[in-house]
C-alpha cells in the first residue's frame, strides 16, 4: 500500500507570497492532519480534516488554512508568508476516528526569504 | 492531552536493549500512551500504543505501570538505524480528532 505523499518536497518563497501544499493520504484513510515543525517550536498541530470538514484546529493565525477534497486528498495554504513560516510541513493520515495511529508523509520543506 | 516528560537524550550500544522512559503522571483514564519516532529529516513513524496493558509488536514493547503514571518503550535489540528522536504522547484516541501533542522527545543514539 502506498504511503502518504506530499508535494512539493521543497519550496522557496518570498515574504508576502502565498503557498499551497498538497497531501495524498494512504488509500482508505479519511482523516488528514497537518503539522508544522521548526527547530524552536518542535512539532505543532495545525489542523485536522475528516470528510471534507475541519474538526480540529491548532493555535495558528488565520493565514494558515486548509481543505480536504472528496477523495480525502488535502491541501494547506499559507497566505502573506513571513520569515517565521520557514519550516517542515508534515501531513499525516489515519483511519476514520482519528487520533490513533497516524502515518506521516516525508514533509514539504518551505523556506521563506 | 496530558503532559509527558522524557529525558532529553540517551545512548545505547548496538545489539543491546534500549529502554526509553516517559512520565505522564497527569494522564486521564481515556488517554492512551503513544510512541512515535522521527529519524533525521523524515516524518515521524508510529511505533506502538497502549492504554493500561503491556503491548508488544514487531518493533517494540510498551510497559505501562499499574498506576499509568509512567511507561517504558523497549527496543529489544537496538541497531544503528534506531538512532532517532523518540516521542511519548498521551492522547485521547478517537476523541482527539487527529491532534497529537509532541514534546521535545528523547534523542536516542545507538553506538556501534
Amino acid at each position: 500500500k502506498a504511503g502518504v505523499t506530499q508535494t512539493p518536497r521543497y519550496l522557496i518563497k518570498t515574504r508576502g507570497q502565498q503557498v499551497t501544499l498538497s497531501c495524498s493520504p494512504i488509500s482508505g484513510h479519511r482523516s488528514v492532519s497537518w503539522y508544522q515543525q521548526t527547530p524552536g517550536q518542535g512539532l505543532q498541530f495545525l489542523f485536522e480534516y475528516f470528510s471534507e470538514t475541519q474538526r480540529n484546529k491548532g493555535n495558528f493565525p488565520g493565514r494558515f488554512s486548509g481543505r480536504q477534497f472528496s477523495n480525502s486528498r488535502s491541501e494547506m495554504n499559507v497566505s502573506t508568508l513571513e520569515l517565521g513560516d520557514s519550516a517542515l510541513y508534515l501531513c499525516a493520515s489515519s483511519l476514520p476516528g482519528g487520533g490513533y495511529e497516524q502515518y506521516f508523509g516525508p514533509g514539504t520543506r518551505l523556506t521563506v526569504t | 492531552d496530558a503532559k509527558t516528560t522524557q529525558p532529553p537524550s540517551m545512548d545505547c550500544a548496538e545489539g543491546r536493549a534500549a529502554n526509553l522512559p516517559c512520565n505522564h503522571s497527569t494522564i486521564s483514564g481515556n488517554e492512551y500512551v503513544y510512541w512515535y519516532r522521527q529519524i533525521h529529516s523524515q516524518g515521524p513513524q508510529y511505533i506502538i500504543h497502549g492504554l493500561k496493558n503491556n503491548e508488544t509488536n514487531e518493533m517494540a514493547s510498551l510497559i505501562i505501570t499499574e498506576d499509568r503514571k509512567s511507561s517504558t518503550l523497549i527496543l529489544p535489540h537496538a541497531t544503528l538505524r534506531d538512532t532517532a528522536v523518540y516521542y511519548c504522547i498521551a492522547n485521547a484516541g478517537g476523541t482527539s480528532y487527529g491532534k497529537l501533542t509532541f514534546g521535545q522527545g528523547t534523542i536516542l543514539t545507538v553506538h556501534p
